[in-house]
């Protein structure tokens, strides 16, 4: 069955970085898009980021734009999002998706939290 | 401000139908497809029901969807109890060139 798994959450000060991961299985990876959303605490979900099934195109949430990065390796079955210049309002749990297009975000993972304070 | 609009909360007693509604424009809504997603509290969220009005895996017949113009609706109709979940609509903008969600629906069963 599909499964994605997130890691990579944690404390971070306001500036810091971290990289996110999310490791795919049971799937073809390589063939999907996939994206990242993110829910802050009592707040509803905001989608971030997308990346093509070859990597060869990205696309990122006025929000986030030039602070994320999202990436993938598909030897790997592993999309990344690279966030730096961490503010408190990007404090989340982190999300991600296979994204089917029409179809919407069919499989998600189950979240890896970022809190990020001083 | 989201860019899709859906009423905070709705509420019913069991076996009562309720809608949760979700406005958007002509960029999205109008213009694209309209998936909605379904949320327990401190769990991960999941495709309900897809743009086809395709349940996921394990929803239950009573859920259903639908569009018209630059709206879209959830309808469950027989509500049950283990329906009390946060709702998101969500939608394609070609204006924004990014997926845009709905704010949630917390639906209460009386």
């Amino acid at each position: 069955q599909v499964q994605l798994v997130e890691s990579g959450g944690g404390l971070v000060w306001p500036g810091g970085s971290l990289r996110l991961s999310c490791a795919a299985s049971g799937f073809t990876f390589r063939d999907y898009y996939m994206s990242w959303i993110r829910q802050a605490p009592g707040k509803g979900l905001e989608w971030i980021s997308y990346i093509t099934s070859s990597g060869d195109y990205t696309k990122h949430a006025d929000s986030v734009r030039g602070r994320f990065t999202i990436s993938r390796d598909n030897a790997r079955n592993t999309v990344y999002l690279q966030i730096s210049g961490l503010r408190a309002e990007d404090t989340a749990v982190y999300y991600c998706a296979r994204e089917l297009g029409d179809l919407g975000f069919d499989n998600w993972g189950q979240g890896t939290p970022v809190t990020v304070s001083s | 401000q989201s860019a899709l609009t859906q009423p905070p909360s709705t509420s019913g007693t069991p076996g009562q139908r309720v809608t949760i509604s979700c406005s958007g424009t002509s960029s999205n809504i109008g213009s694209n497809a309209v998936n909605w997603y379904q949320q327990f509290p401190g769990a991960a969220p999941r495709r309900l029901i897809n743009s086809k009005n395709q349940r996921s895996s394990g929803v239950p017949d009573r859920f259903s969807g639908s569009k018209s113009g630059t709206s879209a609706s959830l309808a469950i109709s027989g509500l049950q109890s283990e329906d009390e979940a946060d709702y998101y609509c969500a939608a394609w903008d070609d204006s924004l060139n990014n997926w845009v969600f709905g704010g949630g629906t917390m639906v209460t069963v009386l």
